[in-house]
């Protein structure tokens, strides 16, 4: 397997432009999650999936935030519009139920807004 | 999930053996302990888990005290490129949608 997949690895963006990531996990998986990491605040979870359907969004930090994953194999995150601030790396990951392994982490997206 | 708490930093020199702390002293009895590292501009990685008993695995060793109140994350033969953030997490296993928080970790640095 080809570990989980992240797209684009790097996105420069207009503030208030709408930004769109990528997640492909790992086929088999039944959890994915979203993170964010930034120098202030380090790695933070913002939304997590089982099964296709989202468990837990409590992290996300504002409405111009989004994710949605429509099928097994596939998840967005979403920002609309963008803001300086969201500068940050975002990391997507999948996981087993029985998490034998830990959690598989994609190579992240680096997105900078000006 | 119980907090643990590491070393913000420390050094090792290469070929010698890195032990990295933890103390997690409010750990639950179905709480495992499990150690992620973090290259730069890479994503976390899994490293080892353990409840109670000592684990070995190719990448590490972990020793868990008998109280299970700290923990000790060990590389055998540390290498430069072992050079990372390494975090120490406690939380209850086979139930992924318990959430992995990631704390401040342990900076790593391997010198020649």
């Amino acid at each position: 397997d080809a570990g989980v997949i992240q797209s684009p690895r790097h996105e420069v963006t207009e503030m208030g432009q709408e930004v769109t990531l990528r997640c492909k996990p790992i086929s088999g998986h039944d959890y994915l999650f979203w993170y964010r990491q930034t120098m202030m605040r380090g790695l933070e979870l913002l939304i997590y999936f089982n099964n296709n359907v989202p468990i837990d969004d409590s992290g996300m930090p504002e409405d111009r935030f989004s994710a949605k994953m429509p099928n097994a194999s596939f998840s967005t995150l979403k920002i609309q519009p963008s803001e300086p601030r969201d500068s940050a790396v975002y990391f997507c990951a999948s996981s087993l139920v029985a998490e034998l392994y830990g959690y598989t982490f994609g190579s992240g997206t680096r997105l900078t807004v000006v | 999930d119980a907090k643990t708490t590491q070393p913000p930093s420390m050094d090792c020199a290469e070929g010698r053996a890195a032990n990295l702390p933890c103390n997690h002293s409010t750990i639950s009895g179905n709480e495992y302990v499990y150690w992620y590292r973090q290259i730069h501009s890479q994503g976390p990685q899994y490293i080892i888990h353990g409840l109670k008993n000592n684990e070995t695995n190719e990448m590490a060793s972990l020793i868990i005290t008998e109280d299970r109140k700290s923990s000790t994350l060990i590389l055998p033969h540390a290498t430069l490129r072992d050079t990372a953030v390494y975090y120490c997490i406690v939380r209850v296993r086979d139930n992924a949608g318990n959430m992995l928080t990631f704390g401040g970790g342990t900076r790593l640095m391997v010198k020649p």
